[in-house]
């Protein structure tokens, strides 16, 4: 089946740096979204890129989506101590059945040191 | 924005029983639902496409006579794991996409199941 990658699987950081998490993609995708998900809570949707080299931003985060639709990044700049959580990419593609379900990448957890 | 609820938050069972959890879209019409596990410090993985009116799609490694999907209206579907073992034991989440949404999921709060 389709898998996303996505590295690393943790990451520690002082509050104030900034912190990066990848995803990848063997096959082109339709689109990707990501999710932040807190300990004990649910995922909860950031963004979606649809577009070949997308890039959108959130505040602190920025969100790209390669030119060949196979990898996306999500930066965070000066982590704050609210930033903690796992991050995961989840990618979409379009079966001629319509659209599938997302498939998640591990996700990253970031942990953030004061 | 778009509500999507889980019934039960959390549930203990014995094993052998079934359990019955309902994802309902509480402001929107969800044409598609999809059913999630999650174990603990894992990722998501995907079990199930629900359509309202008609058979669940399930992924492969799923049991489809364990996990019992019925999406009977626009905003209730249900998951029933029957016959359940400790090795069911998980965070179970649903997710709700609308009606001429934009691709965006909105999901549950979850409900962890515990299989004694």
């Amino acid at each position: 089946g389709q898998q996303v990658m996505q590295i690393p699987q943790y990451q520690h950081v002082q509050e104030g740096e900034d912190f990066t998490t990848y995803c990848n993609s063997s096959t082109t995708l339709s689109n990707i979204q990501w999710y932040k998900q807190r300990p004990g809570g649910h995922p909860v949707f950031l963004i979606q890129l649809v577009k070949s080299g997308e890039v959108k931003k959130q505040k602190r985060l920025t969100f790209q989506f390669g030119e060949a639709k196979k990898n996306s990044s999500l930066h965070i700049t000066a982590t704050q101590t609210t930033d903690v959580g796992t991050y995961f990419c989840a990618g979409r593609w379009y079966s001629g059945g319509g659209a599938d379900g997302l498939t998640f990448g591990k996700g990253t957890h970031l942990i953030i040191q004061p | 924005g778009a509500v999507v609820s889980q019934h039960p938050s959390w549930v203990i069972c014995k094993s052998g029983t079934s359990v019955k959890i309902e994802c309902r879209s509480l402001d929107f019409q969800a044409t598609t639902m999809f059913w999630y596990r999650q174990f603990p410090k894992q990722s998501l993985m995907l079990m199930a496409t629900s359509n309202e009116g008609s058979k669940a799609t399930y992924e492969q490694g799923v049991e489809k006579d364990k996990f019992l999907i019925n999406h009977a209206s626009l905003t209730l579907s249900t998951l029933t794991v029957t016959s359940a073992h400790p090795e069911d034991s998980s965070f179970y989440i649903c997710s709700a996409e609308g009606q001429g949404s934009t691709d965006t999921q909105y999901f549950g709060p979850g409900t962890r199941l515990t299989v004694l």
